[in-house]
């Protein structure tokens, strides 16, 4: 069964650029969720997704956005790129939306943003 | 104050020892993973636990509901345990969503 996949890998872009993630959840899960982190503030939640709609929000600028497919894979944009934003993005997906307890989250290899 | 605290935050230990790595949260829960990167970045959830104790080869996680804290253990630790280890609570207040502790970084030597 293949995890969950993260492209690309590694991507650098300039600021003022945008910038979109990718994220394939395990085969059959619903849920993607998004995740920043950084040196300086560790792992931040960036928003959730289930079923193609986003049901939880962390706080962050409207620069970031996502979306998910019906096929629940999910996409992250970033916009008008800022040098702040230079991070590894993980995302991780389970079969059921975060807050059931019996739900286990299983994490891509994230994607390392870096911006010049 | 941070509302998960995770304790050492730094962590050398000998091959063979036994490791102990703390986690404290301030906030109600349904839910606590325990997580582990390593240099690369990809994390490996390595428990979800909501109550008591789980166990899995030589790693043990605990949780105390009440006094909100968990607990990591590794037993005979090894190098290849070297990697940081996070602690991620699933809040229930409002929506729900994870907020995470710092880490703790592990090196274990030969």
């Amino acid at each position: 069964k293949a995890g969950v996949t993260q492209t690309p890998r590694y991507l650098i872009k300039t600021r003022g650029q945008q910038v979109t993630l990718s994220c394939s959840p395990i085969s059959g899960h619903r849920s993607v969720s998004w995740y920043q982190q950084t040196p300086g503030q560790g792992l931040q939640f960036l928003f959730e997704y289930f079923s193609e709609t986003q049901r939880n929000k962390g706080n962050f600028p409207g620069r970031f956005s996502g979306r998910q497919f019906s096929n629940s894979r999910s996409e992250m944009n970033v916009s008008t790129l800022e040098l702040g934003d230079s991070a590894l993005y993980l995302c991780a997906s389970s079969l059921a939306p975060q807050g059931y307890a019996s739900t286990e989250a299983f994490f891509g290899q994230g994607t390392r943003l870096t911006v010049v | 104050k941070n509302e998960v605290e995770q304790s050492p935050q730094n962590l050398t230990a000998q091959e063979g020892e036994f490791i102990t790595i703390n986690c404290s949260y301030s906030v109600g829960i349904s839910a606590l993973h325990w997580l582990q990167q390593h240099p690369g970045g990809g994390i490996v959830s390595l428990f979800m636990l909501s109550s008591g104790k789980k166990k899995h080869g030589r790693l043990i996680a605990t949780i105390n509901i009440q006094e909100k804290h968990s607990s990591l253990h590794i037993t005979a630790s090894h190098p290849r345990d070297s990697a940081v280890y996070i602690c991620a609570v699933l809040i229930t207040s409002g929506t729900y969503k994870y907020i995470f502790g710092t880490g703790t970084r592990l090196k274990v030597l030969a």
